[in-house]
C-alpha cells in the first residue's frame, strides 16, 4: 500500500518556539492531506485539511494563525506550531487518501517544556 | 454532522474467549474503516469496508458492515495476548474526504 512518512517522529521544543513537521507521500500524488491532533487516551480529531495550491481548511476552534500549513507541492504538506505552549503538546497525525482508503504517517510526539 | 461511536470504550478479556466491538453511525455511508493503534504509534490499517453486507477476514478479526442498520462490527475469535490494543472505526461522507472516528475501544487480553 501508499506510504506516508511523517517527520520527525519526536520533538521537544521549548515554550515560545516553533516547530516544523513535515508529512510526504512517497508513492502517490495527493492533493489533499489531513492533519489529525491526538490527545492521550483520546480519539483522532481532525485539524485541518490540507490542499495542494490553496489555503487549508481549518475545523473549528483551531486557530489557523497558530497551526500553520503549507501544501506546495503535491507530495508535501507541513505543519507548524508557532509559538507553541505546552497545552499544544500531543500526538499529531498526517494523512493522504486515494478515493479507497487513507494512509496515516507514523505521528509526531510533540513536547513543549 | 456525521457522529461514529464504539461500544465498548473499553474492553478486558482472557485469551481464548470471543467478543464483538460495535461501530454506529448517524448518517448514510457505505465505506467504513477499521484501525488498530499500539500505544505511541500511528494506526494500522486493519479493514476497509466499501459496501453493505461486506465481509472481511483477517487472523482472529472478522470485521463487517451493514449500512442500512448504520453499523459495523469487529469480531474477535479466540483473543491472544498480542491483539491488545486500541481499535478505532472510521467514515466518510464520500471518496477521498475526511474521516471521522469512534472513540476507540481499548482492548486488553489478559492471560
Amino acid at each position: 500500500g501508499a506510504v506516508v512518512s511523517q517527520h520527525p517522529s519526536r520533538v521537544i521544543c521549548k515554550s515560545g518556539t516553533s516547530v516544523k513537521i513535515e508529512c510526504r507521500s512517497l508513492d502517490f500524488q495527493a492533493t489533499t492531506m489531513f492533519w489529525y491532533r491526538q490527545f492521550p487516551k483520546q480519539s483522532l480529531m481532525l485539524m485541518a485539511t490540507s490542499n495542494e495550491g490553496s489555503k487549508a481548511t481549518y475545523e473549528q476552534g483551531v486557530e489557523k494563525d497558530k497551526f500553520l500549513i503549507n501544501h506546495a507541492s503535491l507530495t508535501l504538506s507541513t505543519l507548524t506550531v508557532t509559538s507553541a505552549h505546552p497545552e499544544d503538546s500531543s500526538f499529531y497525525i498526517c494523512s493522504a487518501r486515494d478515493s479507497h482508503q487513507a494512509f496515516f504517517g507514523q505521528g509526531t510526539r510533540l513536547t513543549v517544556v | 454532522e456525521l457522529k461514529v461511536e464504539q461500544n465498548p470504550l473499553f474492553l478486558s478479556m482472557q485469551e481464548g474467549k470471543n467478543y464483538t466491538i460495535y461501530c454506529n453511525y448517524s448518517t448514510t455511508s457505505d465505506r467504513l474503516y477499521w484501525y488498530r493503534q499500539d500505544p505511541g504509534k500511528s494506526l494500522e490499517s486493519l479493514f476497509v469496508l466499501l459496501s453493505n453486507g461486506a465481509v472481511k477476514q483477517e487472523g482472529r478479526l472478522m470485521a463487517s458492515l451493514d449500512t442500512k442498520a448504520r453499523l459495523s462490527t469487529l469480531h474477535i475469535t479466540a483473543a491472544v495476548h498480542d491483539l491488545s490494543a486500541t481499535y478505532f472505526c472510521a467514515v466518510d461522507m464520500s471518496r477521498g474526504s475526511r474521516l471521522t472516528f469512534g472513540e476507540g475501544t481499548q482492548l486488553t487480553v489478559n492471560p
